[in-house]
């Protein structure tokens, strides 16, 4: 079955970079774009960006531009969310989503289970 | 940016009830929404795609409606395990924008 897990929760002084990972298995990696959603504390989704895995083509949500990179390695299935320059407002649950495109429409059918990165000095 | 509202933010209900959450985007999306169901501490699960398609194994008590700027999500005789946040999600345009979520409580 296919399954994304992500890597486990990180504590990052603000300044910091952190790197998140995503390990696919269960279908053909290169057949899906990766994309990420993050979630505060007690807050909504937020779309943060998408990965086409097939070439490594990416599109960062503005907000986030300059600040995140996204980028994969076919060879082990992983997805990685790389973020640099931390504030304590970027305190949340970063997710990685599979993107299934069906008739026209894409929907994200398979989440990883998340990982907490936690700003704090 | 397209803005996503759902309303109501939050609401109790019984078990067997029939309920409805209502998302409005701030521009014409065509039938290009989806919903999702998150539990405390577990990723979101979609529930509907494309306005009122149902995702394989999710059961038939849910159903969505809708198109352009005004959609629903129906649930047809709750059950204890309905009891979640739901987001309306819009992929009609970048940047990709969620609605804020409507928590459903057990009355």
């Amino acid at each position: 079955q296919v399954q994304l897990v992500q890597s486990e929760a990180e504590v990052k002084k603000p300044g910091a970079s952190v790197k998140v990972s995503c390990k696919a298995s269960g279908y053909t990696f290169t057949d899906h774009y990766l994309y990420w959603v993050r979630q505060a504390p007690g807050q909504g989704l937020q779309w943060m960006g998408w990965i086409n895995v097939q070439n490594g083509d990416t599109r960062y949500a503005e907000k986030f531009q300059g600040r995140v990179a996204m980028t994969r390695d076919t060879s082990v299935t992983t997805g990685y969310l790389e973020m640099s320059g931390l504030r304590a407002d970027d305190t949340a649950v970063y997710f990685c989503a599979r993107a299934l495109w069906k008739s026209g429409s894409y929907y994200f059918d398979n989440w990883g289970q998340g990982t907490l990165v936690t700003v704090s000095s | 940016d397209i803005q996503m509202t759902q309303s109501p933010s939050s609401l109790s209900a019984f078990v067997g009830d029939r309920v409805t959450i209502a998302c409005q985007t701030s521009q014409d999306i065509k039938k290009n929404l989806n919903w999702y169901q998150q539990k405390p501490g577990k990723a979101p699960k979609v529930l509907i795609y494309e306005a009122s398609n149902l995702e394989t194994g999710v059961p038939s008590r849910f159903s969505g409606s809708g198109s352009g700027t005004d959609f629903t999500l129906t649930i047809s005789g709750l059950q204890p395990e309905d009891f979640a946040t739901y987001y309306c999600q819009q992929f009609d345009d970048l940047p990709i924008t969620f609605g804020q979520g409507t928590r459903l409580n057990l009355k």
